[in-house]
């Protein structure tokens, strides 16, 4: 199984600042890597697929980058309702596998 | 657009559970289907695919207990999960993708408690 080592696992930040978190595979994945955000309660909302690739109606502050086995998600200027915990899964390989989650606090 | 999930609920241990994902506006056997769960506080786990085909797969962790289906009359998913464990106890979500981005589209979730 490919393992997903994503950090940090959490992270606290103040509005408007930049954030980058990172998701490393155990293995090329190609860019077979999507980008979660997750709030309480809540089901997992896509905002980047193909590792790069901004989801429709995802605003642009969101971002992803990479390939192989490192791969970056980064927030450009964080707004108040950015606070949640986001999860990278790579769909290279069965089974697919998520990164254990950053969750984002406000500082 | 949406899928819902259905029958969670309490159950114990080495018991047996049935869950139900419902889709609308979009055929379920046209497309992949998954079941992802989350036990309470932790991180997401990838469960079990079925496949347009009719192929499925498993996390190891499952293997050998649950078995993915789907009804395509009623247009529904199931997840029938049985020899349930305590650390089967979570929410479960089914899950797809639609047009170009995968695994986009998630129901709300439905819980399992696996008591002791």
């Amino acid at each position: 199984d490919i393992q997903m080592t994503q950090s940090p696992s959490s992270l606290s930040a103040s509005v408007g600042d930049r954030v980058t978190i990172t998701c490393q595979a155990s293995q090329d994945i190609d860019n077979f890597l999507n980008w979660y955000q997750q709030k309480p309660g809540k089901a997992p909302k896509l905002l980047i697929y193909d590792a790069s690739s901004l989801e429709t109606g995802v605003p642009s502050r969101f971002s992803g980058s990479g390939s192989g086995t490192d791969f970056t998600f980064t927030i450009s200027s964080l707004q108040p309702e950015d606070f949640a915990t986001y999860h990278c899964l790579q769909y290279e390989n069965l089974p697919y596998t998520f990164g254990q989650g950053t969750k984002l606090e406000i500082k | 657009v949406q899928l819902v999930e259905s029958g969670g609920g309490l159950i114990q241990r080495g018991g047996s559970l049935r869950l139900s994902c419902t889709a609308s506006e979009f055929t379920v056997s046209s497309n992949y289907m998954s079941w992802v769960r989350q036990p309470p506080g932790k991180g997401l786990e990838w469960v079990s695919v079925i496949h347009s085909s009719g192929t499925t797969y498993y996390a190891d962790s499952v293997k050998g207990r649950f078995i993915i289906s789907r009804d395509n009359s009623k247009n529904t998913l199931y997840l029938q999960m049985s020899s349930l464990r305590s650390e089967d106890t979570a929410m479960y979500y089914c899950a797809t993708g639609l047009a170009a981005a995968p695994y986009n589209l998630w129901g709300q979730g439905t819980l399992v408690t696996v008591s002791s």
